[in-house]
């Protein structure tokens, strides 16, 4: 079964600072997907950015970028120039190929942004 | 284009009743999938439609089941409630075609389910 952990259930960060969240998972498969979401007080849950894992290229989306390392199974979140509205619970997840929209998520990381 | 809508948002019932949440998808999304989120076992994969038919379902008793229409709306019911069944039941839908980048899920807010 594939599992998805995340280390630190909470991370701070000042405004405009940059902060790193860290993310593993376990799979025997070899092409998959792997996601953040972001969940703010609002309770919906936002695609904050994704991963082929056939690409080797870093996924990117404005201040959002990932280091994926594959053979480490390791997929972390960098948040560059930290803004308040960022502060929530971030989930990092996984989905297998074949799996339709079934999503394996890890433990969240809530993240605070001080000002 | 209207969001995902789950409805209620918030539900308070007894052990032993039964529930039902709806899910409205975005307008031409075919697959609606569940969620749980407890505090405790985090989030958790309930089941997926698709035109109608259920395609792939989590660890969860039987006592979970769900179903969706002709329109893709779907519905989750949770009969003889127990207190562990208190959680935030998302919904997310999705066109289903192609690969994420084509079908990303969108999540609604959530129905959040209270046991007493």
């Amino acid at each position: 079964a594939q599992t998805v952990t995340q280390s630190q259930p909470e991370m701070s960060v000042q405004e405009a600072e940059t902060v790193t969240l860290s993310c593993t998972y376990d799979t025997s498969e070899s092409d998959y997907y792997l996601f953040w979401y972001k969940q703010p007080p609002s309770r919906q849950m936002i695609l904050v950015i994704r991963q082929e894992a056939y690409k080797q290229q870093n996924a990117t989306e404005n201040r959002f970028s990932v280091n994926f390392q594959k053979a480490a199974k390791s997929f972390s979140l960098k948040i560059s120039d930290s803004q308040l509205g960022d502060a929530a619970m971030y989930f990092c997840a996984y989905r297998r190929k074949t799996s339709g929209s079934r999503l394996t998520f890890g433990e969240g990381t809530q993240l605070t942004v001080n000002p | 284009k209207a969001g995902v809508t789950q409805t209620p948002r918030y539900l308070i019932k007894t052990r032993g009743q039964q529930v039902t949440l709806s899910c409205s998808p975005i307008s031409g999304h075919r697959s609606v999938s569940w969620y749980q989120q407890t505090p405790g076992q985090g989030l958790q994969f309930l089941f997926e439609y698709f035109s109608e038919t259920q395609r792939n379902k989590g660890n969860f008793p039987g006592r979970f089941s769900g179903r969706q229409f002709s329109n893709s709306r779907s519905e989750m019911n949770v009969s003889t409630l127990e207190l562990g069944d208190s959680a935030l039941y998302l919904c997310a839908s999705s066109l289903a075609t192609g690969t994420p980048e084509d079908s990303p899920l969108h999540f609604g807010n959530g129905t959040r389910l209270t046991v007493t």
